[in-house]
């Protein structure tokens, strides 16, 4: 079976802060994506990052980037220059046959 | 970007009841869009992916005559929850694909916290 596992439940770092979430997943296919989605106290989710497994380099949005590790099937994301805002929950998914399979979620607290 | 409208937020109903809820995608056509149940600090559950003009595929344990599905256009579909029971709040998100490729392109509407009392 296919699965995606986030092995942080939850994450608290200081403001302005660099902050890595990490996620694995399961898979024998070789050509799927990944993403990293984010769900603040509003629980609109919102994409933060996408990557496509046949890209070796890895996706980078603004302060957002992962580190894809293919071999070791671990998608972890970072987070730079932490901000206030960016307290949510973050939840890994895969794409299997056009599912997404989703991590449980790690929530991010960011202090001031 | 694309926009996806859920209404309502929020809707509180008394147990036996049926709740429609209503998923729009605004500036697109979507070909295929998501249902989804999240519980309390969870993450989602898929409960079943609709097509337009086609019955929606249910995934296993989700009872289709108690979850309503109808995709009758390429913007809009509605999940009809009947004879509503308190085990049946939750929060339901929809999803609706801008792509074939449902993953690419996904956009989330922003919810609705169903309280059955």
């Amino acid at each position: 079976a296919q699965t995606v596992t986030q092995s942080q439940p939850e994450m608290s770092v200081q403001e302005a802060e660099t902050v890595t979430l990490s996620c694995t997943y399961d898979t024998s296919e070789n050509n799927y994506y990944l993403f990293w989605y984010k769900q603040p106290p509003s629980r609109q989710m919102i994409l933060v990052i996408r990557q496509e497994a046949y890209k070796q380099q890895n996706a980078t949005e603004n302060r957002f980037s992962v580190n894809f590790q293919k071999a070791a099937k671990s998608f972890s994301l970072k987070i730079s220059d932490s901000q206030l805002g960016d307290t949510a929950m973050y939840f890994c998914a895969f794409d299997s046959n056009y599912q997404l399979i989703w991590g449980a979620g790690t929530k991010l607290i960011i202090k001031p | 970007g694309a926009v996806v409208s859920q209404h309502p937020s929020r809707v509180i109903c008394k147990s036996g009841t049926s709740v429609k809820i209503e998923c729009r995608s605004l500036d697109f056509q979507a070909t295929t869009m998501f249902w989804y149940r999240q519980f309390p600090k969870k993450s989602l559950m898929l409960m079943a992916t609709s097509n337009e003009g086609s019955k929606a595929t249910y995934e296993q344990g989700v009872e289709k005559d108690k979850f309503l599905i109808n995709h009758a256009s390429l913007t809009l579909s509605t999940l009809t929850v009947t004879s509503a029971h308190p085990e049946d709040s939750s929060f339901y998100i929809c999803s609706a694909s801008l792509l074939q490729q449902a993953n690419e392109k996904l956009f989330f509407g922003s919810g609705t916290q169903l309280s059955v009392l």
